[in-house]
């Protein structure tokens, strides 16, 4: 079972829609996670940090469920600007490294 | 605040050929991570320094790949021979801290890549 694993999509909604993206991970001992975003043929950047239950700023909510070892991200009233590849991210390992998943991809249409 | 640099931005070489990568972190952070990202896929950790020390390099193909932080600050990862398999975007990041952190000292910064392509 691979450590941080996500639905790779592709998800298309409309604008306006909500979705929700789902992430498992398998080191029961990590503290802390993370979704990053990425544009196509740029860099990572971070979204949100998951430190506890959960964590919501503006459109973007993330919940953390320890007891299913599961991190979901909503977002709320998609905009085009939100299309990228959203990775989830847990610190895990012997050295507390992140370790990233594949990333799930999101198109938002008009 | 400055961002973390990375050159070249692309770099075309053939198999068995070397290449080598540059970063400069943001300034002040004593943490430096080179991944690998190869399309299609998330990051991969390659190696990972506290100022000029390796924390982690076990998921570094020694055999091929090396790398280096002299002084603490900027950094080099080299490749040689490359392989078909090497073409990736090599990502540097930098953060202020490591480890577990509640304050966002541990988050990571990316710089915008160098990809690699091998023919």
């Amino acid at each position: 079972r691979k450590e941080v694993e996500q639905d790779p999509g592709p998800f298309n909604v409309p604008e306006g829609a909500t979705v929700a993206f789902n992430c498992t991970y398998s080191n029961s001992a990590s503290q802390s996670f993370f979704w990053y975003r990425q544009d196509c043929r740029k860099e990572p950047k971070l979204l949100m940090s998951v430190y506890s239950s959960g964590n919501e700023d503006g459109r973007f909510t993330a919940q953390l469920n320890r007891a299913s070892q599961y991190i979901s991200l909503l977002i709320r009233d998609s905009k085009l600007s939100d299309s990228a590849t959203y990775l989830c991210v847990s610190r895990g390992g012997s050295q507390g490294n992140l370790i990233f998943g594949k990333g799930t991809k999101l198109s938002v249409k008009p | 605040e400055a961002g973390v640099a990375q050159s070249p931005r692309y770099k075309i070489i053939e198999k068995r050929q070397s290449v080598a990568f540059w970063c400069n972190p943001i300034s002040g952070h004593a943490t430096l991570y080179w991944y690998q990202q190869i399309l299609g896929q998330g990051p991969k950790l390659l190696i990972q320094f506290q100022n000029n020390g390796v924390v982690d390099d076990s998921q570094l193909p020694k055999d091929r790949f090396s790398a280096e932080r002299l002084k603490g600050v900027d950094s080099t990862l080299k490749i040689q021979p490359a392989k078909l398999e090497d073409s990736a975007v090599y990502l540097c990041a930098s953060s202020l801290v490591w480890g577990q952190s509640y304050s966002g000292a541990n988050v990571l910064t990316f710089g915008a890549g160098s990809r690699l392509t091998v023919l």
